[in-house]
């Protein structure tokens, strides 16, 4: 069984300034890594997603994240706050095989907030 | 590319009257869906997978009868919940799998059980 952990409910950064949101995952076989952001009352949008290869993989708006097998880790990172990414982000994991494969589990989610 | 709608958005129904949610899959085809439940404030819950002409996978809790999923096509499965309840009120979100486990989700549907 597969389980992510996100450290820090809610973070809070000033527009312009670093965004750090962590993932801790457990998986008894290589996983597929994933971060989607939810806005007020609306579905998940895909962020970035890690498979296999590069363990630096680029998203959409900016948002990056680096997989580190050994620490078990994929934390999404942009360098520069801006206004309007201020919402929820959520890890996931899927496998890549098994009973369970194509199945997405979810952290629980981290609110950032941006200040002007 | 890789669209998900799901109809209604919003619904408001008595307790004790069924609901059905349709999610689809506008420029892909998906052999799976996936169905969630969220909370207010809380993560997504994988209720069942859904795979077009076989019956749904529950996931453990999840009541077969009251959660009724039909997969019928390549680009449309359905959610009837039955006899609903306050309690079955929620954000209920679909998700379709294109490939590589890349799932592509609906905007949701907040149903709200009087």
């Amino acid at each position: 069984a597969q389980s992510v952990t996100q450290l820090g409910s809610h973070v809070s950064v000033s527009e312009g300034a670093l965004v750090l949101l962590r993932c801790n995952y457990s998986s008894s076989v290589p996983p597929y890594l994933f971060w989607y952001v939810q806005y007020p009352n609306q579905g998940l949008q895909l962020l970035l997603k890690y498979t296999t290869g590069a363990t630096l993989v680029k998203g959409i708006n900016g948002f990056e994240a680096e997989f580190k097998k050994s620490e078990t880790s994929f934390h999404l990172t942009k360098p520069s706050a801006h206004m309007s990414d201020a919402a929820e982000y959520f890890c996931a994991v899927s496998v890549t095989g098994g009973t369970s494969y194509g199945k997405l589990t979810f952290g629980q989610g981290t609110i950032l907030t941006v200040h002007p | 590319g890789a669209v998900v709608s799901q109809h209604p958005s919003r619904v408001i129904c008595k307790s004790g009257t069924s609901v059905k949610i349709e999610c689809r899959s506008l420029d892909f085809q998906a052999t799976t869906m996936f169905w969630y439940r969220q909370f207010p404030k809380q993560s997504l819950m994988l209720m069942a997978t859904s795979n077009e002409g076989s019956k749904a996978t529950y996931e453990q809790g999840v009541e077969k009868d009251k959660f009724l999923i039909n997969h019928a096509s390549l680009t449309l499965s359905t959610l009837t919940v039955t006899s609903a309840h306050p309690e079955d009120s929620s954000f209920y979100i679909c998700s379709a799998r294109r490939q590589y486990n890349e799932q592509f989700f609906g905007p949701g549907t907040r149903l709200t059980v009087l």
